[in-house]
């Protein structure tokens, strides 16, 4: 069964503090995707990791792609007000699947 | 101008009945992708399309067909409507398929009654 495990699902943290959001999946992927939502908002794409040992990042936020331990993170430095948001990871398992996990609801205290 | 658009915004109806609910993009991309959101906030790819073709059909009811007229949009037709076909429907569109970054329309509530 193909199955995508993000964690946490809740997460409150303290304005300038690091967190990590875990995207673990079952079955081998070389491409996933991160997801922003706003409350009542639309999606935003955030990263496209298309091969082992990817990293991008953009300002506070850092995406990772370790398709041998089928993880991806989401890294969080100093975080912000501006970042509280559910983060939705997506994996690409090919053969026309693409499963996403059930996203991650962050909120940053001030 | 809006990127990636979509209409209605909100749509109500009647179980039982069609409807439709269009996306335009002008942003000159070749693939347009339609998503399904849940009243648990769940996401599910529905369909994609490069250059009128279907790339992609996750096991969707074939109540449901995403009718492309030309490349900037792709339009989703839904046949006699049920309960579990109410969710937020968003529309979204990328240069290349499954490979760059997504544009997403601003979605359309559709409530079944």
């Amino acid at each position: 069964e193909l199955k995508v495990e993000q964690n946490p699902l809740f997460l409150s943290m303290q304005e300038g503090k690091n967190y990590t959001i875990y995207c673990n999946y079952s079955t081998t992927s070389d491409r996933l995707y991160w997801y922003r939502q706003d409350p009542g908002k639309s999606l935003e794409s955030l990263f496209v990791l298309l091969s082992n040992g990817a990293v991008k990042q953009e300002g506070r936020l850092m995406a990772s792609l370790d398709t041998k331990a089928r993880l991806s993170t989401l890294h969080i430095t100093a975080a912000v007000h501006d970042l509280s948001a559910t983060y939705f990871c997506a994996v690409d398992y090919g053969d026309d699947k693409i499963i996403f996990g059930k996203g991650t609801r962050l909120h940053i205290l001030p | 101008d809006t990127a990636v658009s979509q209409t209605p915004k909100y749509l109500v109806t009647q179980m039982g009945n069609d409807k439709s609910i269009k996306c335009e993009q002008n942003l000159g991309h070749d693939t347009m992708y339609w998503y399904k959101q849940d009243s648990k906030k769940f996401l599910k790819i529905m369909f994609s399309y490069n250059n009128k073709e279907l790339i992609i059909n996750e096991t969707v009811p074939n109540r449901f067909s995403p009718k492309s007229p030309d490349k900037a949009h792709l339009n989703l037709h839904i046949n006699s409507l049920e309960l579990g076909d109410s969710a937020v429907y968003f529309c979204a569109s990328s240069p290349e398929p499954r490979r760059d970054t997504q544009y997403f329309g601003p979605g359309t509530r559709l409530t079944v009654l």
